[in-house]
């Protein structure tokens, strides 16, 4: 089982539509958890961390469910800018090593 | 708020060549450094760790006589590609950790294409 887990997608959307990611990982010990955004060709930047009351930030929110292993990424109200791939990450168990999952990604269509 | 450089952006070599990559932290000391390769439409993979002053830490199948790491300040960080083939092309990424805050930056990734 890879460490952490993302459907690929793409998940493609209209303007203005929720969607949610899930993402699950395998080292029960980890402790750290993120949601990056990766556009195309271009580095991963930090769209939030998520902690375990879930928080949210404008349009995005992020749940942490630590006995089913898995976090998630809610957006609502999709606009086109968001279109990207979101990435899942994990700090490896025990340590501060992030593993990142391959990636979902998002198409926001008009 | 805080820089990184990484370069070149993107460099193209022959087979059998080595290739520098330098990632440099603008305003802030990063202590540790992660090495990153991303092959297309595959997630981001950790080659490897290293600390400022020692050697690196290698993930299992990165070979380090192949991909050197030197990490001399905290400031400045290079992966060279050693007799580059093919099967190295990727899309290589830098991310120092800010030593006072323990924030995980990124450069901007280095294309690699060897012909």
């Amino acid at each position: 089982r890879k460490e952490v887990e993302q459907d690929p997608g793409p998940f493609n959307v209209p303007e203005g539509a929720t969607v949610a990611f899930n993402c699950t990982y395998s080292n029960s010990a980890s402790q750290s958890f993120f949601w990056y955004r990766q556009d195309c060709r271009k580095e991963p930047k930090l769209l939030m961390s998520v902690y375990s009351s879930g928080n949210e930030d404008g349009r995005f929110t992020a749940q942490l469910n630590r006995a089913s292993q898995y976090i998630s990424l809610l957006i609502r109200d999709s606009k086109l800018s968001d279109s990207a791939t979101y990435l899942c990450v994990v700090n490896r168990g025990g340590s501060y090593i992030p593993t990142f999952g391959r990636g979902t990604s998002l198409i926001v269509h008009p | 708020g805080a820089v990184v450089s990484q370069h070149p952006s993107w460099v193209i070599c022959k087979s059998g060549t080595s290739v520098k990559i330098e990632c440099r932290s603008l305003d802030f000391q990063a202590t540790t450094m992660f090495w990153y390769r991303q092959f297309p439409k595959q997630s981001l993979m950790l080659m490897a760790t290293s600390n400022e002053g020692s050697k690196a830490t290698y993930e299992q199948g990165v070979e380090k006589d192949k991909f050197l790491i030197n990490h001399a300040s905290l400031t400045l960080s290079t992966l060279t590609v050693t007799s580059a083939h093919p099967e190295d092309s990727s899309f290589y990424i830098c991310s120092p950790v800010a030593t006072d805050t323990g924030e995980l930056f990124f450069g901007e990734g280095s294309r690699l294409t060897v012909l």
